[in-house]
This record gives C-alpha cells, sequence and structure tokens, in this order.
C-alpha cells in the first residue's frame, strides 16, 4: 500500500460510454500525475498537476479530460474512447523532489 | 526528451542466483528511480540515485549510478520468488516530471 488508491481497479466500457476514473491521495502531496502503461510500452506521461494547476499535457487527445479539484483528488474523465485507449491507467503523486507514489491502476477495455 | 534504453527486456534466473539490470540514457542524468511493478498493478518505489558514483542498497537489491551519470544498474543478490517483476527505471525531467524506460522483467525460477 502506497497510499494513492484508484478506483474503479477494473472497467469495461463501449466506445460512446462516458466514465471517469478517480484517484485519491492524503499524503499531503502537492502533484499528482495520470500515466498509460500499454503492453510492450514504457509509461507514457499523460497529465500533470502542481498545488490544482494543470503544468503538462503531453499531447494527449481531447476525449481524455483530467479534473483536479483539490491537491488530494485527480480524476480522468472518459469518452468516446477507441479500442487502442485500452490501457492501465496508473496515478501518481509526489510532494517536492521526493519519489512519486503510485496507485495500483485501473485496467481500462474498451470494446 | 530522455532516453532510457532497459537491459535486457526479460531475462529468467534461478532462484539463489544473482542478477543485473542496467539504465543507460542519453543524457547526464540528475535523478535516477528505480521501481518495482507487479504485473498489472502499480509501481513500488525502490531507490533513488543523484550523485555519480552513488550506491545504494536495501536488503539484497543494490543500486548504482555512474561517474558520468548515464548509466545506473540493479542488482539482486540470491534472488528469490519474491524478487519476481518488472523493474523501471525512471530518470529526473524537471518540473516534477519522470521519464520511464520499457522495464525489465524478471521471472525467478524455484
Amino acid at each position: 500500500e502506497t497510499g494513492v488508491t484508484q478506483t474503479p481497479r477494473h472497467l469495461v466500457m463501449g466506445m460512446t460510454n462516458k466514465k471517469s476514473l478517480k484517484c485519491e491521495q492524503h499524503l499531503g502531496h502537492n502533484a499528482m500525475y495520470w500515466y498509460k502503461q500499454s503492453a510492450k510500452k514504457p509509461l507514457e506521461l499523460m497529465f500533470v498537476y502542481n498545488f490544482k494547476e494543470q503544468t503538462e499535457n503531453n499531447s494527449v487527445p481531447s476525449r481524455f479530460s483530467p479534473e483536479c479539484p483539490n491537491s488530494s483528488h485527480l480524476f480522468l474523465h472518459l469518452h468516446t474512447l477507441q479500442p487502442e485507449d485500452s490501457a492501465l491507467y496508473l496515478c501518481a503523486s509526489k510532494r517536492g523532489g521526493n519519489e512519486q507514489f503510485f496507485g495500483p491502476g485501473t485496467r481500462l477495455t474498451v470494446l | 526528451s530522455q532516453e532510457l534504453e532497459q537491459s535486457p527486456q526479460s531475462l529468467i534466473v534461478q532462484e539463489g542466483k544473482n542478477l543485473t539490470i542496467n539504465c543507460t540514457s542519453s543524457k547526464t542524468l540528475y535523478g535516477l528511480y528505480w521501481y518495482k511493478q507487479k504485473y498489472g498493478e502499480g509501481l513500488i518505489f525502490l531507490m533513488m540515485l543523484q550523485k555519480g558514483g552513488e550506491e545504494k542498497s536495501h536488503e539484497k537489491i543494490t543500486a548504482k549510478l555512474d561517474e558520468k551519470k548515464q548509466q545506473s544498474s540493479l542488482h539482486i543478490t540470491a534472488s528469490q520468488p519474491s524478487h519476481a517483476g518488472i523493474y523501471l527505471c525512471g530518470a529526473e525531467m524537471g518540473d516534477y516530471k519522470l521519464s520511464f524506460g520499457a522495464g525489465t522483467t524478471v521471472t525467478v525460477r524455484a
């Protein structure tokens, strides 16, 4: 247990659905991240929030929409996804120059 | 962007044997992180190295950063089944960001 939780752990959705992934940490961290992990590929950084402000959008398609209402919660809203978006989505958080703490991930399957 | 090459991509080791994983960067490393991941789960932090020539150990795992700060190695002594998983190196990119290698899958055979 790293102190970073993610829900749901597994999600199956159709291409026309709208769903949201949730990430939560009460570690006092100020930076939060979304990563995508596909088979046989390095972790891809999607979004970075620092003190609730988005500081990075790594050319992510607009069908992925992040939201950071406060420094403890991070959401990833999904709509009209494609089958190639199926992957493990990981949330992470950190404070200052310390290491990132990762959540267990959400395994997303798009049908 | 920071390119990190990990080698080997995968390895199988007999229980009790040693193993080494390498992480090579195209640029100078200012912070190098090692993580372990069980398949389909989140990453668990192992160690962070910052100084050239730095070496850190935790239980049977030792990580080193070379003097030029472009290569790091992770060495496991007397491997056990609990050491099985995917090992990833990550490099500090500034602005709170990390860039990761593709990972090394370790299988430990009893």
